[in-house]
Formats: C-alpha cells, structure tokens, sequence
C-alpha cells in the first residue's frame, strides 16, 4: 500500500533484549521480500530477504518470518545492540519485476 | 568497491533554478534507480533503468522532472524549474543484473528555498 504519514511507528527496546519489527503487505502478488535498515543521513542498507516459498530465514542475529495466509513479515533481532538503532523498511516486489515497493518503515531505539 | 556515489551530498537552491542530481552506480551492476524520500510520502520509486534504458518511469511526479542515463556508469536526475515542494532526500540505487537486491547511495538532501 502507500507509505504515508508524519510519524514513524517507533520500537524502544532495552539493549540486549529481542527486537520484532512487524510489516503488513497488500499485494498478494508479491514473491520476494527485503528488510532494509537506515541509519540517520545513509541511504537503506540490506540485511535479509526471503522468497515466498520459504515461511522463515536466518542470517546472523536477524531472522526474518513471513505469513503468506494474513500477508505478513517480520523481522527479529537477537540480542539488539545500539548500532541497531535505526529506520527499518521492508519491502516487496513480484515477478522479478524490479519494482521494489517499500513500506513505511520502523523506527527502532534501543536503549543502553 | 566505492558502492553507489551520489553528487551533490547538500543541494540549497532558490525555487525556479534547475537542479542536477548525479550518480555512479556500483561497476558491473546493470539496474540503476532514484528514488526520492520525504516524511509524508516515504521512500518512492521514480524511475528506474536496466542496462541505461528507462524501463519504468511512472513514478516521475511532472514534467519538470527527467533522468538521463547516457551509458552504464553515469545517471542525472534533472528538476527544471525546482519547486518547494521538492525538497526530499533523492536516493540513487544500483542492483546486478537478475537481482531485487538494491544497493543505494548516500543521497542527495535537496532544498527548495
């Protein structure tokens, strides 16, 4: 859907502690989806992605879950550090079309 | 690599002026994409190009808007005449041939006085 507002959904989270950053899709079409993270004045950044024929995927310290049913992806941190403090989008596109569509994104503080 | 280079990182300018946005994307990678990010509308796809030709370009918002591509290592993005309301972050991004994965630049912050 469109990525509209003035406020970013925040997550504060105590350094150490799990992060869940959660993210709903519309477009049922859509077969590959991508976490993007974004620290203050960069550009997104990858960190994982998925296929939609998978339902999870692990890379280090992020797994990425995804529910095809209610059209729904998140994203866990392990252990969330303060370098994990950003803006984190994800993002969809189907078809190997390269369209990449990104949601509104999450802000993720994490407290020392 | 140098990963995707974006000039300029700042841009101040009077409404009215024609502003130039340029990047390099990464050697090798055939896919080339701005996109523009403000606070009320998130990150938006412009235009994008595979191996220098303009494949979508729905998203260029007017007329005042155009992107060039003249070969694989060079991408102006081009607003004349430059409005308010234009004032965004312009990212560029580069992806290898047959991969969603995208890797952007730094980006240009823009500001229309």
């Amino acid at each position: 859907g469109e990525s509209v507002g003035l406020h970013l959904p925040t997550l504060s989270v105590q350094e150490g502690d799990n992060s869940i950053i959660n993210c709903a899709y519309s477009n049922s079409a859509s077969d590959y989806f991508i976490w993007y993270k974004q620290e203050s004045g960069k550009g997104p950044q990858f960190i994982i992605d998925i296929r939609s024929n998978m339902d999870k995927r692990q890379g280090q310290r992020v797994t990425v879950l995804l529910n095809k049913t209610v059209k729904h992806l998140s994203l866990q941190i392990a252990a969330t550090q303060p370098g994990d403090s950003a803006v984190y989008f994800c993002a969809g596109t189907s078809g190997g079309y390269q369209k990449v569509t990104f949601g509104i994104g999450t802000k993720l503080q994490v407290i020392p | 690599d140098a990963g995707v280079i974006q000039s300029p990182r700042h841009e101040v300018t009077e409404m009215g002026q024609e502003v130039t946005l340029r990047c390099k994307p990464i050697s090798g990678h055939n896919s080339l994409f701005w996109y523009r990010q403000t606070m009320m509308r998130g990150l938006e796809l412009l235009i994008y190009f595979n191996n220098n030709v303009p494949i979508d370009d729905s998203g260029m918002p007017e007329d005042r808007f155009s992107a060039k591509m003249p070969n694989a290592s060079f991408s102006t993005l081009k607003i004349q005449p430059s409005e308010p309301r234009d004032s965004a972050v312009y990212f560029c991004a580069s992806s290898p041939a047959g991969n969603e994965k995208l890797f952007f630049g730094s980006g240009t912050q823009l500001s229309v006085l």
